[in-house]
Parts: C-alpha cells; sequence; structure tokens
C-alpha cells in the first residue's frame, strides 16, 4: 500500500487566490482526518469524515474554509480566499473503523505558503 | 486549549543514554498513542496504550499510562542518532477525535 497520499507537497499562492489541497486515504480506511500545524498552534484537527460523511468540521476555522469527501478514495480541503495566517502545513490522516486500538496513517502534509 | 501539554519542551541527550519524555492531559480518553515527526515529514505511530492499561513496550519504546494522574511517559532506551525528531503524545477522545500535545524536541547528540 502507498499510505496516505498527499498533494501537491508545496504551495505557494498570493492572498485572495482559491487553494485546494487533495488526499487520497489508504484503501478500506473509512475514516479520514484532515489536521493543520503551525508554530503558534501546533496540531489541530480541522475535520474528520466517516464513511465519507462530515462527522465534526468544529476545527475549521472559518467559513473560507470547506472539505469535501465525493468518494472513499478522495478527499479536498478547500481555501477560499486564502490568506498569509493560512500559511501551514496540512496533514491528511486515515484509519480503519475496526481499528480503534491502532493509530493513524498520516499523509507526508502539504506546506502552504500565502503571500 | 484542548491539547495536551508535553515537557520538556526540548531535550538534548548523548547517544546511548535514555530519554524520558512526559505528557498531560485534560479529559478522559480511549486511549494515548505516541508520534515521531522528522523535520519535514509526516507523523509516524510508534505506541498506543489503552485507557485501561498502565505499562506498554514495544521494542526500545516504553509507555506508561496513569490514568488518575491524567499523565503519560515516553521511554526511549539506548538513543541513537536516528532518534533525533519531534514527539508528540495524542489522546483519542470518546468523540472519535484524536487530539495532540504540544511536542518534545529530542535531540541525540551521537
Amino acid at each position: 500500500d502507498a499510505g496516505v497520499i498527499q498533494s501537491p507537497r508545496h504551495e505557494v499562492t498570493e492572498m485572495g487566490q482559491e487553494v485546494t489541497l487533495r488526499c487520497k486515504p489508504i484503501s478500506g480506511h473509512d475514516y479520514l482526518f484532515w489536521y493543520r500545524q503551525t508554530m503558534m498552534r501546533g496540531l489541530e484537527l480541522l475535520i474528520y469524515f466517516n464513511n465519507n460523511v462530515p462527522i465534526d468540521d468544529s476545527g475549521m476555522p472559518e467559513d473560507r474554509f470547506s472539505a469535501k469527501m465525493p468518494n472513499a478514495s478522495f478527499s479536498t480541503l478547500k481555501i477560499q480566499p486564502s490568506e498569509p495566517r493560512d500559511s501551514a502545513v496540512y496533514f491528511c490522516a486515515s484509519r480503519d473503523r475496526g481499528s480503534l486500538n491502532y493509530g493513524y496513517t498520516f499523509g507526508s502534509g502539504t506546506r502552504l505558503t500565502v503571500v | 486549549s484542548q491539547q495536551g501539554e508535553e515537557d520538556p519542551q526540548a531535550l538534548s541527550i548523548q547517544e546511548g543514554e535514555n530519554a524520558t519524555m512526559n505528557c498531560s492531559y485534560k479529559t478522559s480518553i480511549n486511549n494515548l498513542q505516541w508520534y515521531r515527526q522528522n523535520s519535514g515529514r509526516g507523523l509516524v505511530h510508534l505506541i498506543l496504550i489503552r485507557s485501561n492499561e498502565r505499562e506498554k513496550h514495544s521494542g526500545r519504546l516504553r509507555v506508561t499510562l496513569d490514568t488518575s494522574k491524567k499523565s503519560s511517559s515516553l521511554l526511549i532506551t539506548a538513543s541513537r542518532a536516528a532518534d533525533t525528531a519531534s514527539y508528540f503524545c495524542a489522546t483519542l477522545r470518546a468523540t472519535n477525535k484524536l487530539i495532540f500535545g504540544t511536542g518534545t524536541l529530542l535531540a541525540v547528540q551521537p
């Protein structure tokens, strides 16, 4: 298995532009999580899905952020419009419903820089 | 903040020494997990301890959990330069949320 795949690895965009981050979870995993990591705030859970349905989006910072999971093998996190304070590393992670007592598998992350 | 706290924030030791990191949290949990993050990379799961367990071992790793004190510790024995990384504890809540601590930056000097 190739693991959790995120794209792009790096993204540099100008303030006000739309940014779309992508994630492909491990096949068969029915939970998907989006995290954001910054020096100031550490690792924050933004939203998570179960069987493609958003369960908890209370960590999404504001309406400029949205996430979708149209099928079991693909999820997107969109920021529109982007702002410099959105600069961070965004991680996607997945796990199996049956593996409550196993760890999560994380992707390599997307480093977003908004200038 | 919902995050747990880890201490120390940074730890520097010599190769061959043991490294101990501590984690405290605030709410009831299903399990507690430890992850490693190398600079510029993603997080890698190391070990998980359930709320009804008190100690767990995996290779050079030893984790303890004290639910009465809401605290955990990670011990890495016989450290190597390759162990240099940031280490995070994370607690799995009943809400199915995995919440991370602030992390400990470990530097192992060769």
